[in-house]
């Protein structure tokens, strides 16, 4: 697609539920990011993946977040067991590759958990 | 780890006039890549100027010029002629140009223009 594509856009989900966010990137990059920001805050880094290269899942909060990247293109997010403090925006970014420097934003996920 | 420090959480500039803002980093690295992103309320992330470490020259895109210092690890952003659209959430960020080249961002600082 023309850029990088996010969903759902907005999120409203109960305490203790799971949730998928969804991010498909720009098509041939082979670089993902999925990154966090709460509310007026800056951009927490949570896993990236290049290639087929294992990921990078440094940046998960804990064991209730995980990602996966099907194809080496559309990745998925994962929350269990959603708490109050995973609301927050939930940006995906893509780049065409290791040498290639600029990376492309998605408009984000915003996620609230009542 | 790399880290990136911006020392200025909210900073405001009178129309038309010029601002420059700070950004600081922390790495052992040699090869690396140095970019300032706008946010706008929108939450779309763009772009704004990009620096290879590599390169002396600073970095210049129309309005937005950078001051790259790589010994002192330092990389503000200026800005002039300062317009209401320049309103935004601006974030330094950093990019390895090894094996693990994810992105390391700093907080942020939030600009506002004052008509």
């Amino acid at each position: 697609g023309a850029g990088v594509s996010q969903s759902p856009s907005n999120k409203v989900t109960e305490k203790g539920k799971d949730v998928e966010l969804r991010c498909d990137p720009i098509s041939g990059h082979t670089a993902l990011y999925w990154y966090r920001q709460s509310l007026g805050q800056g951009l927490e880094f949570l896993i990236y993946f290049q290639g087929n290269s294992a990921p990078d899942k440094s940046g998960l909060p804990s064991d209730r977040f995980s990602a996966e990247r099907t194809g080496g293109s559309v990745s998925t997010l994962t929350i269990q067991r959603t708490q109050q403090e995973d609301s927050a925006v939930y940006l995906c970014a893509s780049s065409p590759g290791r040498l290639r420097n600029t990376i492309y934003f998605g408009e984000g996920s915003w996620l609230t958990v009542v | 780890a790399q880290t990136v420090t911006q020392s200025q959480p909210e900073m405001s500039v009178q129309e038309a006039e010029t601002v420059t803002l700070s950004c600081t980093y922390d790495t052992s690295e040699s090869d690396y890549y140095l970019f300032w992103y706008k946010q706008p309320p929108s939450r779309q992330m763009i772009l704004v100027i990009r620096q290879e470490a590599y390169k002396q020259q600073n970095a210049t895109e129309n309005r937005f010029s950078v001051n790259f210092q790589k010994a002192a690890k330092s990389f503000s952003l200026k800005i002039s002629d300062s317009q209401l659209g320049d309103a935004a959430m601006y974030f330094c960020a950093y990019r390895s140009a090894g094996i693990n080249d994810k992105i390391i961002f700093g907080k942020g600082t939030r600009l506002h223009i004052l008509p």
